[in-house]
């Protein structure tokens, strides 16, 4: 399954800065979902993204995040002004149509806010 | 809301043990469950799903799970375990509006040789 590709796998940033993490799904899938991992936490939803729809953004920040999956080219996770609350692994999984439920995942990016 | 507990955080086994990983989930209707697995340095992959039927599911490299409705639980197994099994086990069962997986946080598996 090597086909959702995330980058970039670190980024470092400052307090106030923005971060854009980018996700290119598997070929043919057209699904794509963000996940937060904090310390010692596990998977969080975050949104869930079909071309260019959010369909569910339940998991979001009501503030500085955002997220997009335009009809050409990866999906992006935005985070403005970032705080240090914000460092953790952001990870990206895709699907198909079908959507069985079996999500493909990257390996990652991991921010880091200083 | 939906949710799901994996009892063990850090679970450390000798070569050939016998390994039970527990998970319970909060939502009492129709479920989707999931495990999926982390080796080190690695993305997550699944490793076994249950949507219906037979509740004993068999999964890859020799992982099996079952699925009790009354214990809302859906335990992952394998009778022997191998150092290359040691990885990070999570648990997930699908969103009642299947838009989402939720995910417990995670068990530890170490297996020394």
């Amino acid at each position: 399954n090597a086909g959702v590709m995330q980058n970039p796998r670190h980024l470092v940033r400052r307090r106030g800065q923005e971060a854009r993490l980018r996700c290119s799904p598997m070929k043919g899938h057209s699904h794509v979902y963000w996940y937060r991992q904090l310390p010692e936490e596990g998977l969080k939803f975050m949104v869930y993204l079909q071309k260019e729809n959010i369909i569910d953004e339940s998991g979001m920040p009501k503030e500085r995040f955002s997220a997009e999956f335009p009809k050409e080219g990866p999906s992006i996770l935005r985070i403005q002004q970032v705080v240090r609350g914000d460092s953790a692994a952001y990870f990206c999984a895709s699907t198909s149509e079908l959507n069985t439920g079996e999500l493909f995942f990257g390996e990652g990016s991991r921010l880091t806010v200083l | 809301a939906q949710s799901v507990s994996q009892h063990n955080h850090h679970v450390i086994l000798s070569e050939a043990a016998s390994l039970e990983l527990g998970c319970n989930y909060s939502y009492g209707g129709t479920v989707n469950l999931f495990w999926y697995v982390q080796y080190p340095g690695q993305h997550l992959q699944l490793l076994l799903k249950y949507f219906s039927g037979d509740p004993l599911v068999k999964g890859i490299k020799g992982f099996e799970a079952e699925f009790i409705k009354s214990k809302f639980s859906f335990n992952l197994r394998k009778p022997s375990v191998q150092w290359s099994d040691t990885a990070e086990y999570f648990c997930a069962v699908k969103n009642q509006a299947g838009t989402a997986l939720i995910f417990g946080k995670g068990t530890t598996l170490s297996v020394s040789s």
